[in-house]
């Protein structure tokens, strides 16, 4: 799987929107990016995900750029629950395939 | 969303006891089920990945006769910790694929304890 790079920490003020970036640099053509975060103690929670196009859901938007090698999360309006470790992942678009977890982003919002 | 649930959600042993965890899809069917390690401000480690009715894919370094993984059904994966050791103290998660491009879902981990 190719690998991604993120910021170790964030602070968001709340109500503000949260921008969460991403690298992917040698992401492959069959390789989707997906956003999950785990508050603390708590198994992690599937947020999103995209191949090329930008997405959207109720709990985020996700921005590729157009050659792929990056992606930003974005929490539209922050709240104090949404304090957890981000983490980007892409993985190949085969349903099995296991998920390798990096360092994540800890993304603090700030009241 | 899917949901997963883990049994227990945690547990105290003895070193030397074993102790099983409880993995289940609860409104869907999972060929394949994943087990993670968790240990204090560490990222998830993947340990194994648990196929139904066959050998479950240990990852490197992770001993699979210390770990046993049993994946019975299309709802249901355990997790069996033998001669536990402090050191084996740590936050288990599992997840559950829904298949095709669908993400993973994640139980809500079990803290293992070994005293």
């Amino acid at each position: 799987d190719a690998k991604t790079t993120q910021p170790p920490s964030m602070d968001c003020a709340e109500g503000r929107a949260a921008n969460l970036p991403c690298n992917h640099s040698t992401i492959s053509g069959n390789e989707y990016v997906y956003w999950y975060r785990q508050i603390h103690s708590q198994g992690p929670q599937y947020i999103i995900h995209g191949l090329k196009n930008n997405e959207t859901n109720e709990m985020a938007s996700l921005i590729i750029t157009e050659d792929r090698k990056s992606s930003t999360l974005i929490l539209p309006h922050a709240t104090l629950r949404d304090t957890a470790v981000y983490y980007c992942i892409v993985r190949p678009n085969f349903g099995n395939e296991k998920l390798t977890f990096g360092t994540g982003t800890r993304l603090t919002i700030i009241p | 969303g899917a949901v997963v649930s883990q049994h227990p959600s945690w547990v105290i042993c003895k070193s030397g006891t074993s102790v099983k965890i409880e993995c289940r899809s609860l409104d869907f069917q999972a060929t394949t089920m994943f087990w993670y390690r968790q240990f204090p401000k560490q990222s998830l480690m993947l340990m194994a990945t648990s196929n139904e009715g066959s050998k479950a894919t240990y990852e490197q370094g992770v001993e699979k006769d210390k770990f046993l993984i049993n994946h019975a059904s299309l709802t249901l994966s355990t997790l069996t910790v033998t001669s536990a050791h402090p050191e084996d103290s740590s936050f288990y998660i599992c997840s559950a694929s829904l298949g095709q491009v669908a993400g993973s879902y994640f139980g809500p981990g079990t803290r293992l304890t070994v005293t």
